[in-house]
């Protein structure tokens, strides 16, 4: 079993909706937890930290759940531009270099 | 740009063959991160360095991966002897610190063993 798993997709979504995809761990020793996104053939960049009470980032909704570890993304009035893969990621226990990475789940958004 | 560079960003090699993937991080960033993610597949760490410093190489597949930054700066991922399993882009971070959720990625070596 993987350390980090998500639904490999795709979600298709017509422009404007919400969408919501989870991501869970096994490694209860897991402390930080983040969402990237990757656009086709790019390298991934930083979408955001998930913090335990939850954040928020303009459309974007992170939240944690410790007791059913699991990490959720929610994404409000998607736009085409948010088509991608978005990878949940988490830092190895202990370690403050070392990412574990989801496999990603992948998002087109269509008009 | 002033961004992670990489090069080349393909290549295709012939099984057996030793290929070198550069990366130029950047400037005054002290650490630096390879990565391997295969097709499908979330990124996979290989190696950490601190300055010129192998703090980890825990993730390295087996002893025909070996990487160096001899000045700090630079840093050269060498695979011998590839083989198809080879096969992935693989990506290096520099970052100011050592969380690597800080780095900024290259955009990647695409490698092919044929």
């Amino acid at each position: 079993r993987k350390e980090v798993e998500q639904d490999p997709g795709p979600f298709n979504v017509p422009e404007g909706a919400t969408v919501a995809f989870n991501c869970t761990y096994s490694n209860s020793a897991s402390q930080s937890f983040f969402w990237y996104r990757q656009d086709c053939r790019k390298e991934p960049k930083l979408l955001m930290s998930v913090y335990s009470s939850g954040n928020e980032d303009g459309r974007f909704t992170a939240q944690l759940n410790r007791a059913s570890q699991y990490i959720s993304l929610l994404i409000r009035d998607s736009k085409l531009s948010d088509s991608a893969t978005y990878l949940c990621v988490s830092l190895l226990g202990g370690s403050n270099y070392q990412l574990i990475w989801g496999a990603g789940t992948k998002l087109i958004i269509k008009p | 740009g002033a961004g992670v560079s990489q090069s080349p960003r393909y290549k295709v090699a012939k099984r057996g063959q030793d290929v070198a993937l550069r990366c130029d991080p950047i400037s005054g960033h002290v650490s630096l991160f390879w990565y391997q993610q295969a097709l499908g597949q979330g990124p996979e760490f290989l190696t950490y360095f601190q300055n010129e410093a192998q703090l980890d190489k825990s993730g390295l597949p087996s002893d025909r991966f070996f990487a160096e930054r001899p000045e700090g700066s630079v840093s050269t991922l060498k695979i011998q002897r590839t083989q198809q399993e080879d096969s992935a882009v693989y990506l290096c971070a520099s970052g100011l610190q050592g969380t690597s959720t800080e780095a900024f990625f290259g955009q990647g070596t695409r490698l092919t063993v044929v």
